[in-house]
């Protein structure tokens, strides 16, 4: 079935560097990469997606890439802070065969002050 | 807008115990959906639904049954509780399907003994 790997499980930064976490998915069909943020105790909330005719996305210090031909697509922290402290999921979607999305194992990231 | 809203919270059930998971929103979302969260593997779907009257299987179906009457409600049924089932659940909803953030529920925890 469809498959999201996710790498690397746990970070560790330095306030203040960058982290990227990449991911690989097996669902040529997919079209839409989603990444959500969810600290301890809550719901996962969106931070940032990117559509499959796009190569790369940015928001303020969030960036995410796509190579659909590798099927890799990975996100960018920049200028870490401590409240980027939270674990990160990377997902994939597809209409095909279903509406799903498939979500990665998740990244847990700590920037230590 | 209340937005996605689950009950119960918290959950204790016996082995062989059935019982719903409430999961509403407030949203005029058409796609609904079910995931369990548990350490390391990340959020797998269990069932979605694309519109009223329409459900379908996502990863991990066996052991839940889903149904939706309405456009607000997405109810997941536990028909008779294993300790495997023992996880976080989280319902989710996006305007229509996969291609729009999906907002997330705060999460039912439950143990099954």
């Amino acid at each position: 079935g469809e498959n999201v790997e996710q790498h690397p499980s746990t970070l560790s930064v330095q306030e203040g560097d960058s982290a990227v976490i990449k991911c690989t998915y097996s669902d040529s069909a997919s079209n839409y990469f989603p990444w959500y943020k969810q600290e301890l105790g809550k719901r996962p909330q969106l931070i940032i997606d990117i559509r499959s005719n796009v190569g790369e996305k940015k928001d303020q210090r969030i960036a995410v890439t796509l190579n659909k031909t590798a099927k890799h697509f990975s996100l960018h922290i920049t200028e870490t802070q401590p409240e980027d402290s939270a674990v990160y999921f990377c997902a994939a979607s597809s209409s095909t065969g279903g509406f799903k999305t498939i979500f990665g194992a998740g990244t847990r990231l700590f920037v230590k002050a | 807008n209340a937005g996605v809203t689950q009950t119960p919270k918290f959950q204790v059930l016996k082995t062989g115990q059935s019982m719903t998971l409430q999961c509403a929103q407030d949203m005029n979302h058409e796609y609904m959906s079910w995931y369990r969260q548990d350490p390391g593997m990340g959020l797998r779907l269990i069932h979605y639904s694309v519109g009223a009257g329409i459900t379908d299987q996502g990863e991990v179906p066996n052991g839940y049954n889903v149904s939706r009457s309405t456009t607000e409600d997405f109810p997941l049924r536990l028909l008779s509780a294993a300790p495997s089932q023992t996880s976080v659940y989280f319902c989710a909803s996006s305007l229509r399907d996969v291609g729009y953030e999906q907002y997330f529920g705060p999460g039912t925890r439950l143990t099954v003994t």
